[in-house]
């Protein structure tokens, strides 16, 4: 999608909600994508991937669906906790070609105790 | 054990002049690559090593950006004759392989240009 620059899109949640982030990602020979939180002054940390032969894969309060018909990747956190406020990234790749992960404008999470 | 390494964390230098930003890979990894993220924006991919192979630069926005990676392991990127518009910050990344594997990122260079 377009950068929307300084103006991120912002989630807020109450902690102890679940959260849903979204992401449409842009080529549909995309076969491997990646979510990444990123928090003021760090790099992106790797959060959880999936591959296109699965539509959902879950982690530890977090979950992953894929759905390549529309091409719309979402990141779901279970009991959201105040360390989880951050800027999220959705980022897709090809395993075949150009190796490059291509990243979405990032959405930031903002957790109210 | 260690991540991605970068240094230095910040550099501040004048336009004109030439930087050279570091990045020590994860051991073992044979995938190593460089993005840039401007100010409130994801990244932009910039260049992939990928073991001996020769490196995919079509992210380079221009020949004043180069970069090399010496042994398999460290890489450095150069920046000649820097430009206002190069103030990002400079994030290394690298792979057990390259393409389908998971990326981890150093807490890259935060470069400014007066």
């Amino acid at each position: 999608g377009e950068s929307v620059g300084l103006h991120l899109p912002t989630l807020s949640v109450q902690e102890g909600d679940n959260s849903i982030i979204n992401c449409a990602y842009s080529n549909s020979a995309s076969d491997y994508f990646i979510w990444y939180k990123q928090e003021s002054g760090k790099g992106p940390q790797f959060i959880i991937d999936i591959r296109s032969n699965m539509d959902k894969r879950q982690g530890q309060r977090v979950t992953v669906l894929l759905n390549k018909t529309v091409k719309h990747l979402s990141l779901q956190i279970a009991a959201t906790q105040p360390g989880d406020s951050a800027v999220y990234f959705c980022a897709e790749n090809m395993d075949t070609g150009r190796r490059a992960l291509t990243f979405g404008s990032g959405t930031r999470l903002q957790v109210q105790p | 054990g260690a991540g991605v390494s970068q240094s230095p964390s910040n550099k501040v230098t004048e336009k004109g002049k030439d930087v050279e930003l570091r990045c020590d890979p994860i051991s073992g990894h044979t995938a190593l690559y460089w993005y840039r993220q401007s100010l409130g924006q994801g990244l932009e991919f910039l260049i992939y090593f990928q073991g001996n192979s020769a490196p995919d630069k079509s992210g380079l926005p221009s020949d004043r950006f180069s970069a090399e990676r010496t042994g398999g392991s460290v890489s450095t990127l150069t920046i000649q004759r820097t430009q206002q518009e190069d103030s990002a910050v400079y994030l290394c990344a690298s792979s057990l392989a390259g393409g389908g594997e998971p990326q981890h990122f150093g807490d890259g260079t935060r470069l400014s240009i007066l």
